[in-house]
C-alpha cells in the first residue's frame, strides 16, 4: 500500500531555531510537494520537487528552504522558526503523470 | 494571481439528500481537477480526478462535472450518510509533470441523520 511517512506527528521549537521536517515515501513517485494548512486559509504550496536535486517555489516560499537528495526523501527546513510558522504541515507525492497526491499524516508545528 | 474559491465554508444537510459543492477559479487554465476529502487531524485522501475534456465523471455515490467554460467544477454525493461528513477540497492541476497542484480551502460538509 502507498505510503509517505512524515518524521513527526507534533513538533514544539523555539522562535529562532532551525527546524527540520522530513517526509519520505515508498512509491517511487517523481514529484513531492510541502504544503501548510491554516484554518480558513486552506492548503498553500509551500515549494515542490519534480526530481532528485530539483526545486521550484511554490506560493508562500519565505521563510522555507527545501532539499531532495534522494527520490523517496523530501525535507523542509525552516531556517529560523518565526510565530507565524505556527501550523500544520503535510508533505505528499505524486506519480509524474497524474498528479494524484498522497499525503502523509501532517506535523502539528508549533513555534514558541 | 490564481485563485481557487469554494463558495461555501460549511454545508449542513440532511442524510438521505444529495450535497452539492461548488469549486470555481480564475486566471488558470487547469489540465484537470481534483477533489479530496480531509477528516479532521489527517492528511487530505484522492477520491476523484477529471480532465478538461471531460463533462462529468462518476464514482459509486460520487460525481464530479467540469465547465471550463465557467471555471467551475460541482461536486455530488448523492444518499448522503453521516459517515460522508468531512472537508472536501478542490485542487487544479496543470498540464506538465512539473506543474504545482493548488488547492481550495475546502468545504465542511455535515450530514445530520
Amino acid at each position: 500500500d502507498v505510503k509517505v511517512t512524515q518524521s513527526s506527528r507534533y513538533l514544539v521549537k523555539r522562535t529562532g531555531e532551525k527546524v527540520f521536517l522530513e517526509c519520505v515515501q515508498d512509491m517511487d513517485h517523481e514529484n513531492m510537494f510541502w504544503y501548510r494548512q491554516d484554518p480558513g486559509l486552506g492548503l498553500r504550496l509551500i515549494y515542490f520537487s519534480y526530481d532528485v536535486k530539483m526545486k521550484e517555489k511554490g506560493d508562500i516560499p519565505e521563510g522555507y528552504s527545501v532539499s531532495r537528495e534522494k527520490k523517496e526523501r523530501f525535507s523542509l527546513i525552516l531556517e529560523s522558526a518565526s510565530t507565524n510558522q505556527t501550523s500544520m504541515y503535510l508533505c505528499a507525492s505524486s506519480p509524474g503523470a497524474l498528479g494524484k497526491l498522497f499525503f502523509g499524516s501532517g506535523t502539528q508545528l508549533s513555534v514558541l | 494571481s490564481q485563485k481557487i474559491e469554494q463558495n461555501s465554508e460549511a454545508l449542513n444537510i440532511q442524510e438521505g439528500k444529495t450535497a452539492t459543492l461548488t469549486c470555481n477559479y480564475t486566471n488558470y487554465s487547469p489540465a484537470y481537477l481534483q477533489w479530496y476529502r480531509q477528516d479532521p487531524g489527517r492528511g487530505p485522501v484522492f477520491l476523484l480526478l477529471i480532465r478538461e475534456n471531460e463533462k462529468e465523471k462518476r464514482k459509486e455515490r460520487l460525481k464530479v462535472t467540469f465547465d471550463t467554460t465557467l471555471k467551475q467544477s460541482l461536486f455530488h454525493i448523492t444518499a448522503s450518510q453521516p459517515a460522508d461528513s468531512a472537508t472536501y477540497l478542490c485542487a487544479l492541476v496543470g498540464d506538465s509533470s512539473a506543474s504545482k497542484i493548488i488547492f481550495g480551502s475546502g468545504t465542511r460538509l455535515s450530514i445530520r441523520p
